[in-house]
């Protein structure tokens, strides 16, 4: 079974552009989240998408949005870029049904690398 | 809300020493605690996971990690260090509520194995 395939795996914007990353999740997995890693902050969550409705969102402003599409994969935009906003991106992706709370294991991909200048 | 503290962000063992990474946890309700590891410019991996079974959890690589309520620790251990476990490792806690899809992450343990 293929992992977490994030795409690409490494990005440099100027300053003021946007940015679009890319994330397939594991085949049959329908949970997305997203989450940005920075040496200052460390790992930080942005936002989960389940059936292509955002579930859960982290504390970031709104320059960063993402969607899902119908077969689950993921997208994360970030506009205006910022040097702050440069970081590791890391896509998780996990089985859940429905509703459920249970904790079900979440696959990592191996990130994108945004560079900012 | 919930939060993790893993207590030193750097630590250093020789090999075929024990290796002790500590975390400690802030929740309201019963918690589900990870264990991840990443390893230079990768993505992390689930080493081990707490979710309300038993107390003494047994992961990957020989790593395990005890649950004590009590303390609201969940410290990981692993008997004897390779060379092959410096990496980096966190510590996470599932959301509450409304956040029960994302993980709240430590800062991080650095673990150096020196031969």
């Amino acid at each position: 079974k293929a992992g977490v395939t994030q795409t690409p795996r490494y990005l440099i914007k100027t300053r003021g552009q946007q940015v679009t990353l890319s994330c397939s999740p594991i085949s049959g997995h329908r949970s997305v989240s997203w989450y940005q890693q920075t040496p200052g902050q460390g790992l930080q969550f942005l936002f989960e998408y389940f059936s292509e409705t955002q579930r859960n969102k982290g504390n970031f402003p709104g320059r960063f949005s993402g969607r899902q599409f119908s077969n689950s994969r993921s997208e994360m935009n970030v506009s205006t870029l910022e040097l702050g906003d440069s970081a590791l991106y890391l896509c998780a992706s996990s089985f859940k049904k429905g509703q459920t709370k249970t904790a079900a294991e979440a696959f990592f991909g191996q990130g994108t690398r945004l560079t900012v200048v | 809300a919930q939060s993790v503290t893993q207590l030193g962000s750097h630590v250093s063992v020789s090999e075929g020493a024990l290796v002790l990474l500590r975390c400690n946890y802030s929740s309201s309700v019963p918690p589900y605690l990870f264990w991840y590891v990443q390893y230079p410019n990768q993505g992390l991996q689930l080493l081990l996971k707490y979710t309300s079974a038993a107390t003494l959890v047994k992961g990957i690589n020989g790593f395990e990690a005890e649950f004590k309520k009590s303390e609201t620790s969940f410290h990981l251990t692993k008997p004897s260090a390779h060379m092959s476990d410096a990496a980096e490792y966190f510590c996470a806690v599932t959301g509450v509520g409304g956040s029960q899809g994302n993980l709240i992450f430590g800062k991080g343990t650095k673990l150096s194995v020196k031969p």
